[in-house]
């Protein structure tokens, strides 16, 4: 079975550019994650979205970020204007509908280097 | 705002020497999850406890849940160099709608 998918893996930019990342949940999971992970700040939720719905976006770091879930299977994450401070690994996550909380899987992430 | 703090932040030990990575939360949790994250991976899902002072174990892994439901322990005994990597803890806050906020990590280190 396909976990869940990334893309790119891995991602070069200049300053300035527009960045899209892009990520297709586990099928039947209901919950999709957003994070940001650095050396200096750990891992940091930026959104999530369930059934398709953004619920918190509070993590998200400035207007230049983004993310839109147009249906259950895709979900996008865009930065524009890109910034060198924006460098980092990102990951997506999800995980199925269910009581109580269920466990995040995530995908491989995508590495974005802003030159 | 509501933290999950984790300790220490890296630990190297000989291989065949315990590990032990510490918990703590700011508010009150409904459960905590752990994590472990390979060199160049992607956190993959460990365990999840629920009740106040639940113990569970996986192998040469123990990890216990606090009484009062703040903080959290993951134990390993007589580490092996697969151990390597960093281990997070996530605790979700009793508070409903929020989602799970995960410690910084502690990075483990083997040599053998």
């Amino acid at each position: 079975d396909a976990g869940v998918i990334q893309s790119p893996r891995h991602e070069v930019t200049e300053m300035g550019q527009e960045v899209t990342l892009r990520c297709k949940p586990i099928s039947g999971h209901n919950s999709l994650f957003w994070y940001r992970q650095t050396m200096m700040r750990g891992l940091e939720l930026l959104i999530y979205f369930n059934n398709n719905v953004p619920i918190d976006d509070s993590g998200m770091p400035e207007d230049r970020f983004s993310a839109k879930m147009p249906n259950a299977s895709f979900s996008t994450l865009k930065i524009q204007p890109s910034e060198p401070r924006d460098s980092a690994v990102y990951f997506c996550a999800s995980s199925p509908p269910g009581a109580g909380y269920n466990e995040q899987f995530f995908g491989p992430g995508t590495r974005l280097t802003v030159l | 705002g509501q933290q999950v703090m984790q300790i220490p932040q890296y630990q190297h030990v000989q291989e065949g020497e315990d590990f032990t990575t510490y918990c703590n939360s700011s508010t009150t949790l409904s459960n905590i999850q752990w994590y472990k994250q390979r060199p160049g991976g992607h956190p993959v899902f460990l365990i999840q406890l629920v009740k106040s002072g639940e113990v569970k174990k996986q192998k040469r892994l123990t990890f216990q849940f606090g009484e009062a439901k703040k903080n959290s322990s993951l134990h390993i005994t007589a580490t092996q160099t697969t151990d390597v990597g960093t281990y997070f803890c996530a605790g979700l806050p009793s508070q409903a709608g929020t989602a799970l906020i995960f410690g910084k990590g502690t990075t483990l280190s083997v040599s053998s």
